[in-house]
């Protein structure tokens, strides 16, 4: 049973072009959490999905930033019109069921260098 | 939410034990006390999760008070491959509930 997947692992992108991130979470999980974490610091929450619905999202800028989790797929981040400061690791979790709990597993990140 | 509070680093020789404390003094009920590391370019991994007093399983133990308001996070005979940063978190346990990791206590393992 593979882990969870996201990549690409290192994502570069130009001022005001479009980064999409993508989490396959591990198999039978339907949950998915994604978090951003700047250099030395924690993780931030950004949205909570479940297959096709958005449950959390107040982690997630208003403006330039989406997600989904559609019935067949990865789960996709995506930050339009990027700027240097969305620069970070980006990290997404998959759980069997809600919350952070004991079967939650996270991916290793796509790290966003935007120049 | 159950705010936490640890130490930003520490610094422990191989070998030693390494214990991390955390206080969450507004825990609720329905609330565990959650472990997470992280090394360096890896996202972070389940350690170890409890509701009271001690569990232990193959790479840490944990210690909770009778008021829960604080645990310890104890790591036996550290190696240098033990040098990450560790979360303390709380999860509540009656469905979702958002979760944001603190900066957690950055461990570094010294030979």
């Amino acid at each position: 049973n593979a882990g969870v997947m996201q990549n690409p692992r290192h994502l570069v992108r130009r001022r005001g072009q479009e980064a999409r991130l993508r989490c396959s979470p591990m198999k039978g999980h339907s949950h998915v959490y994604w978090y951003r974490q700047l250099p030395e610091e924690g993780l931030k929450f950004m949205v909570y999905l479940q297959k096709e619905n958005i449950i959390d999202e107040s982690g997630m800028p208003k403006e330039r930033f989406s997600a989904e989790f559609p019935k067949e797929g990865p789960s996709i981040l995506r930050i339009q019109q990027v700027v240097r400061g969305d620069s970070a690791a980006y990290f997404c979790a998959s759980s069997p069921w809600k919350g952070m709990n004991t079967e939650a597993f996270f991916g290793q990140g796509t790290r966003l260098t935007v120049v | 939410l159950a705010k936490t509070t640890q130490p930003i680093s520490m610094d422990s020789y191989e070998g030693q034990e390494v214990n991390i404390t955390c206080s969450h003094n507004n825990i609720a009920t329905n609330d565990y006390i959650t472990w997470y590391q992280q090394f360096p370019s890896q996202g972070p991994r389940f350690i170890i999760q409890g509701y009271k007093t001690k569990v232990t399983n193959e790479v840490a133990s944990l210690f909770i008070p009778a008021d829960r308001k604080s645990s310890t996070l104890s790591l036996p005979r550290v190696s240098l491959s033990d040098t990450a940063v560790y979360y303390c978190l709380v999860v509540f346990s009656g469905g979702y509930q958002k979760v944001t990791f603190g900066t957690g206590t950055k461990l570094q393992v010294i030979p």
